[in-house]
C-alpha cells in the first residue's frame, strides 16, 4: 500500500544544533516533494518545494534532499532556535496529480 | 496583502445543525482547497476547485457535505446534518498554480466541534 512516514515521536534538539527530520515514502513515484511548518492552532506554511530532478534545496538555515532511489526526503535546520518549534510536514505530489499526499507531521522541539 | 480568510474560526454546534464555513482565497490565485484536519487522519483533501470549477470531490465523506464556489473570491463548505464525528478542523488553502505544482496558502481553519 502507499504510505509516508514521517518521525512519529516529538523532536528533541538543543539550540544551535541541527535539526534533521526525516520523510520517507513507499509505492510512490513523486514529481515534487514540499515541506510545511505548522504552529498549534494554525494554518500549515509552505517552507520549501524540492523536484525529483533536484538532489537539494536550500532556503536560509534551511536544506531538503531528495532521493528517489532511497524514497527520502531529509529536512534539515541548521543552527536551530526555539523559535523552529512548531510540527513540520511533508507532502508528496505526482505529476499531472492535483492531490497532495501528506505525512503525519514530525513536531519539533528546540531547547535552550 | 491579505492572506487566505476563513470564517468561522471556531464554530460549536449540535449533532443535527447545519454548518457553514467560509473562504476567501487570494486575490488572484486560480486553484482552491479545502481540507480537514485531525489528530487520528491529519489532512484530507475535501475538495479541489480550478477556475471556479469542481475538479475532484472525491474526498468529500458523504452527501452531507457540499461545497461551492460561486466566484473566485468566495467559497463554502456546509455540513448537513452534522455530526459528532465531523469535528476537526477544516482549512482552505489557494494557489496561483494549477494542481499541486505550487505552494499552497491555508487559512487559519475552522475549528468545528459537533456535541
Amino acid at each position: 500500500s502507499q504510505k509516508i512516514e514521517q518521525n512519529s515521536e516529538a523532536l528533541n534538539i538543543q539550540e544551535g544544533k541541527t535539526a534533521t527530520l526525516t520523510c520517507n515514502y513507499t509505492n510512490y513515484s513523486p514529481a515534487y516533494l514540499q515541506w510545511y511548518r505548522q504552529d498549534p492552532g494554525r494554518g500549515p506554511v509552505f517552507l520549501l518545494l524540492i523536484r525529483e530532478n533536484e538532489k537539494e534545496k536550500r532556503k536560509e538555515r534551511l536544506k531538503v534532499t531528495f532521493d528517489t532511489t532511497l524514497k527520502q526526503s531529509l529536512f534539515h535546520i541548521t543552527a536551530s532556535q526555539p523559535a523552529d518549534s512548531a510540527t513540520y510536514l511533508c507532502a508528496l505530489a505526482m505529476d499531472s496529480n492535483y492531490q497532495l499526499i501528506w505525512g503525519a507531521g514530525t513536531k519539533l522541539i528546540i531547547k535552550p | 496583502d491579505a492572506g487566505v480568510i476563513q470564517s468561522p474560526r471556531h464554530e460549536v454546534t449540535e449533532m443535527g445543525q447545519e454548518v457553514t464555513l467560509r473562504c476567501k482565497p487570494i486575490s488572484g490565485h486560480n486553484s482552491l482547497f479545502w481540507y480537514r484536519q485531525t489528530m487520528m487522519r491529519g489532512l484530507e483533501l475535501l475538495i479541489y476547485f480550478n477556475n471556479n470549477v469542481p475538479i475532484d470531490d472525491s474526498g468529500m465523506p458523504e452527501d452531507r457535505f457540499s461545497a461551492k464556489m460561486p466566484n473566485a473570491s468566495f467559497s463554502t463548505l456546509k455540513i448537513q446534518p452534522s455530526e459528532p464525528r465531523d469535528s476537526a478542523v477544516y482549512f482552505c488553502a489557494s494557489s496561483s498554480r494549477t494542481g499541486n505544482t505550487g505552494e499552497l496558502f491555508f487559512g487559519e481553519g475552522s475549528r468545528l466541534t459537533v456535541l
